[in-house]
């Protein structure tokens, strides 16, 4: 299995460009998620899924968008990049029986000038 | 008020010293809590879960102390290997983890 991967593993964006991260997990796990990580703040959840076809917002969701169209892919998308979303972005996922052991790809370090 | 706290550190010790991080959570309804270990530039990795009664796995121990609303987790005997940022994590409901900014370990030779 290769676990919980992420794409890209870099990137730099100017000020109101778009993107989308990639996350795929091979696991069959029902439960995804998105966080970001900045210093002294921790993990923060942005968006979750517990199955294909539905969507939840977490604590900072605002200027990102999700969809969860097969139960292996959980993409990310920023709209309109902002300097604020400067951060490194984790994906996660879980089996419904363990939630709370989130399986992480490896994530995204995402620059925004 | 964070939601999960923990001291920073770091903390510097040398290798075979006892050390102990703690957290504390602000929602008393929290049901469920871990510690996550996370190397420089990596992802985070589970470590262990924390339970009432208190657990150990090898060199780790884990406490909840829920009255005041602490939890903390104690290396003994650390190992160079064991230099990592331990985050500790707490879930109030489903579907919601909390985490904390991290406690930075390094362990020397």
């Amino acid at each position: 299995n290769a676990g919980v991967t992420q794409t890209p593993k870099f990137q730099v964006l100017k000020t109101g460009q778009s993107m989308t991260l990639q996350c795929a997990q091979d696991m069959n796990h029902e439960y995804m998620s998105w966080y970001r990580q900045d210093p002294g703040m921790g993990l923060r959840l942005i968006h979750y899924s517990v199955g294909a076809g539905i969507t939840d917002q977490g604590e900072v969701p605002n200027g990102y968008n999700v969809s969860r169209s097969t139960t292996e892919d959980f993409p990310l998308r920023l709209l309109s990049a902002a300097p604020s979303q400067t951060s490194v972005y984790f994906c996660a996922s879980s089996s419904p029986r363990a939630e709370e052991t989130q399986y992480f790809g490896p994530g995204t370090r995402l620059l925004v000038l | 008020r964070k939601e999960v706290e923990q001291d920073p550190g770091p903390f510097n010790v040398p290798e075979g010293a006892t050390v102990a991080f703690n957290c504390t959570y602000s929602n008393s309804a929290s049901q469920s809590f871990f510690w996550y270990r996370q190397d420089c530039r990596k992802e985070p990795k589970l470590l262990m879960s924390v339970y009432s009664s208190g657990n150990e796995d090898g060199r780790f121990t884990a406490q909840l102390n829920r009255a005041s609303q602490y939890i903390s987790l104690l290396i003994r005997d650390s190992k160079l290997s064991d230099s990592a940022t331990y985050l500790c994590v707490v879930i109030p409901s489903m579907s919601d983890m909390r985490f904390g900014a991290g406690t930075r370990l390094t362990v020397k030779p």
